[in-house]
């Protein structure tokens, strides 16, 4: 089975900080996607990385995969409160149709 | 309107109970899941179908069943709901990209079984 660990699972700051919240396994993925997930809806993909070493940039938010293809990691710069939700990332092993989701970071932006 | 509907978007039933959760979607994908989703335990699959005449166990599927009824819609069923059974129930349709599937959820029924 494979396992992906988010770290940390918990996250407040204030408005205009960096962060930086990771996603970790023991095994190897074919591919990694970040999703985020507000109150009272499903999760929204943000994005998709494949390569090792890529790096994936949407506006304040940048994506890196691990050069192993094993780990992930979100950076948001300047964070502001619409960015507070839930940061799930999910792997795709060798059936890309079955993904393993991490259990997630929830992230508060305060004012 | 949404891609992804569910219905109902909350649920409370009594232990022993049979209820059913809807999906229908308009985005044309042949492949549909559903999910569940507790506090600390993030999302678990559930049941899988990539088109009309295809089911799948996903892993947690006891207890549960489903239907796909067409392409569009995709029903879950819990036989005799019980208390564990009570989260926050997703469903989702994909399209095939590179590197994976995309998924699209819907906005989710919250069930309580009591």
């Amino acid at each position: 089975t494979q396992l992906l660990e988010q770290s940390p699972q918990f996250l407040s700051i204030q408005e205009g900080e960096n962060l930086t919240v990771y996603c970790n396994s023991s095994s190897v993925f074919s591919s990694l996607q970040w999703y985020r997930q507000e109150p009272g809806e499903g999760p929204v993909l943000l994005v998709t990385v494949v390569t090792g070493g890529e790096v994936k940039k949407l506006k304040r938010l940048t994506f890196q995969f691990g050069d192993a293809r094993k780990d992930s990691s979100l950076h948001i710069t300047a964070a502001q409160p619409g960015d507070t939700g839930l940061y799930l990332c999910a792997g795709a092993g060798g059936s890309n149709y079955k993904l393993t989701f991490g259990k997630g970071t929830l992230l508060t932006v305060n004012p | 309107d949404a891609d992804v509907t569910q219905t109902p978007r909350n649920r409370i039933t009594k232990t022993g109970k049979r209820i059913m959760l809807e999906c229908s979607q308009t985005k044309g994908h042949d492949r549909m899941y559903w999910y569940r989703q507790d506090p600390g335990l993030g999302l678990r699959l559930i049941y899988y179908s990539f088109d009309v005449k295809d089911i799948n166990k996903g892993e947690i599927s006891d207890g549960y069943s489903v239907s796909r009824q067409a392409q569009a819609k995709f029903s879950l069923s819990l036989e005799s709901a019980i208390p564990n059974q009570t989260a926050l129930y997703f469903c989702a349709t994909s399209d095939s990209v590179r590197g994976g599937e995309k998924l699209f959820f819907g906005s989710g029924t919250q069930l309580s079984v009591l």
